[in-house]
């Protein structure tokens, strides 16, 4: 199994707060990427990054941020977080772009009460 | 921009019949095409990928797709079902010279004994 790690695995926060996920992986693959999936909307993309620093947005990022200063970790935040956020989020590494397979952590469920 | 529609949001069947999981794509320049697993609580994982040459791609567990140009589409098969395979399905392109890989809405199939 390829390394990642997404931490925590559970939350249960309230509304408002601002919530920080963090995905780290060992393999040293230059893409990661934040997806949030919903009942009947499959796996969105919220924000990918192809390098240190280097980040953008996907297809749902209002609300989120994210940030990654070292190859090994991507660092997810709810700047204040919404009922709407409740949802299981995923990461996913790739080594490069397009043409090889990426592969996902566990994801983190989380539930904004 | 590429997009990934799954027509099918469930599809029920029985153990050792045949199966077909649709897919069409949308896209302005070519793609790298995906199909996931994704077992009840866990992340996701590779099934099989197009990225170029013959059309049909045999993956792991069996399974098989066909890439069909003209009509944007990458339908997913499998000529005998088991009750293991019980699970959720995606669909995911990647548009060449892009970073994102985006997902359809997914296909839960359920294999009944």
């Amino acid at each position: 199994d390829a390394g990642i790690t997404q931490s925590p695995r559970h939350k249960v926060t309230e509304t408002g707060t601002p919530v920080t996920l963090r995905c780290h992986q060992t393999e040293n693959h230059r893409y990661m990427y934040w997806y949030r999936q919903d009942p009947g909307h499959g796996l969105r993309l919220i924000h990918y990054s192809y390098g240190v620093k280097d980040t953008d947005k996907g297809e749902v990022s209002d609300g989120y941020s994210v940030s990654r200063s070292k190859t090994e970790d991507f660092l997810l935040t709810l700047e204040s977080a919404t009922s709407s956020q409740t949802s299981v989020y995923f990461c996913a590494i790739s080594e490069i772009r397009g043409n090889t397979e990426a592969f996902f952590g566990q994801g983190t469920r989380l539930t904004v009460v | 921009a590429q997009s990934v529609t799954q027509l099918d949001s469930q599809v029920p069947v029985f153990e050792e019949a045949p199966v077909e999981l649709r897919c069409n794509y949308s896209s302005s320049v070519s793609v790298y095409l995906f199909w996931y697993v994704q077992y009840p609580n866990q992340g996701l994982q590779l099934l099989l990928k197009y990225l170029s040459g013959s059309t049909l791609v045999k993956g792991i567990n069996g399974f098989e797709a066909e890439f069909n140009k003209s009509q944007t589409s990458f339908h997913l098969r499998k000529p005998s079902v088991h009750i293991s395979d019980t699970a959720e399905y995606f669909c995911a392109v990647w548009g060449k010279g892009t970073d994102k890989l985006i997902f359809g809405t997914g296909t839960r199939l359920q294999v009944f004994p």
